[in-house]
Formats: C-alpha cells, structure tokens, sequence
C-alpha cells in the first residue's frame, strides 16, 4: 500500500485565489511527522512547512497552512492568495518515528500546481 | 543557509559504464541521503548515512552503492549504468535524532542520461 497518496497529479489556480493538495498517509506508528516540500521547475526541492502527529493545533507559514485531520490521516496543503511563483511540483512526505534516527522521508508522487494569470 | 551541492547538473553516461554521482554539504550534517525523483512516483530514497563510512539501504538500492569517506561529502555510484537508471537524482543531508521538525536539505538535483 502506497504510504503517502497525493491524488491530483496537476491541477490550476486563478491568481489570487485558494487552493487545496490533498495528501493522505498510511501509518501505524503513533509518532510521526508530514512534511511539505515545493520543487520549482529549477528543480531545487524547497521546505514549507511541518506538522507533528501529536501536535494539536494545525501548522501554519505565511501563506502556507496545513490542514492536519489526524482520524482521517490526511494533511492537505492550503496555499492562500495564489501568487505565479506558486507554480510548481508539491510533495508530501512523512516522517516515522519506528524508521529511527535516520530521519528518513517517504514521498508522495507530487501534485503540479499552475497559477493562471 | 545549508548548502547542499551537487556536482552536476546535467550527466550523459553510456550503458555500462561506472557513474559517480557526488554531493557536498557546507552544515555539519551528519545524515546524508540520496534519492532518485521519476514522474508520478516522487522521490524514492536509494541509500542514507548516519555518520563517516556508515550507510543503510534504502527502498530502491539495487543496482548503486554509496561512499562517505568524509563527513560532506556522500558519492552515488552507479557500479554498471543501466537505462533504466535515467532518472533524476536528488542529494539531501539533515540533523541527526529521531522525530523532529528538522527538514531535509537538498541540493538541485543531477539529471541523468544512460544511454
């Protein structure tokens, strides 16, 4: 089974507007951690934001928010008042505590997201 | 600001050749990982270090193998290219210790060509 499922494999915004990714994850470990990463057509992968499994409120950066539903192991990204820059490949990724220390990362395969003008 | 730094961006290789893919890392981090990114199945991570000369497998190795002979600097090695290793491939390097926020650091990434 796929740990992390990114179901919308391109999608658009107009420009200034919201937008959601969907992520939802697979795990049975209790302590665990999901990541967002942006990856602009440059190709450098850009860290956005985090949130902890026991963390009780749900994270936010700017104009970045993630909408941490723990029962439904979902973390979907919100991204308000579009900008063009915001054009690019979205990872979701998680982080788990049974893995050890190594802090490895397991990916999504990532939603494009296209600002429209 | 971490520095991760790959030493190509664009590589050509030949089918059978051995490839050398290298990182550097300006951070004292002592993780150190390597991925390779293809269309619609993220990034899967092939090998990570934890320390100088440690590594573990990661979920796709067959095929490479990895060398950390000093703290920055962590080498992909592809032993006999195949095409089928076309790919994009990403370094990463990171804090050590288990749960945390701490991100994952990556470098622009090597697109590779076998072939």
């Amino acid at each position: 089974a796929q740990k992390i499922t990114q179901t919308q494999p391109g999608m658009f915004v107009q420009e200034k507007e919201a937008v959601t990714l969907d992520c939802t994850y697979d795990t049975s470990d209790p302590s665990y951690g999901l990541f967002w990463y942006k990856q602009p057509s440059s190709g450098e992968m850009i860290f956005l934001i985090y949130q902890g499994s026991y963390d009780q409120q749900n994270a936010t950066e700017g104009r970045y928010s993630l909408n941490f539903q723990k029962a439904r192991k979902s973390a979907n990204l919100v991204i308000s008042a579009s900008q063009l820059g915001d054009s690019a490949m979205y990872f979701c990724a998680m982080r788990e505590a049974k893995r050890g220390a190594g802090n490895m990362l397991t990916f999504g395969g990532g939603t494009r997201l296209m600002v429209k003008p | 600001d971490v520095k991760v730094t790959q030493s190509s961006r664009y590589l050509v290789k030949r089918t059978g050749e051995k490839v050398f893919l290298e990182c550097v890392q300006d951070m004292d981090h002592e993780n150190m990982f390597w991925y390779r990114q293809d269309p619609g199945l993220g990034l899967r991570l092939i090998y990570f270090s934890y320390d100088v000369k440690m590594k573990e497998k990661g979920d796709i190795p067959e095929g490479y193998s990895v060398s950390r002979e000093k703290k920055e600097r962590f080498s992909l090695i592809l032993e006999s290219a195949s095409t089928n290793q076309t790919s994009m491939y990403l370094c990463a390097s990171s804090l050590p210790g288990g749960l945390s926020e701490q991100p994952q650091h990556f470098g622009d990434g090597t697109r590779l060509s076998i072939l």
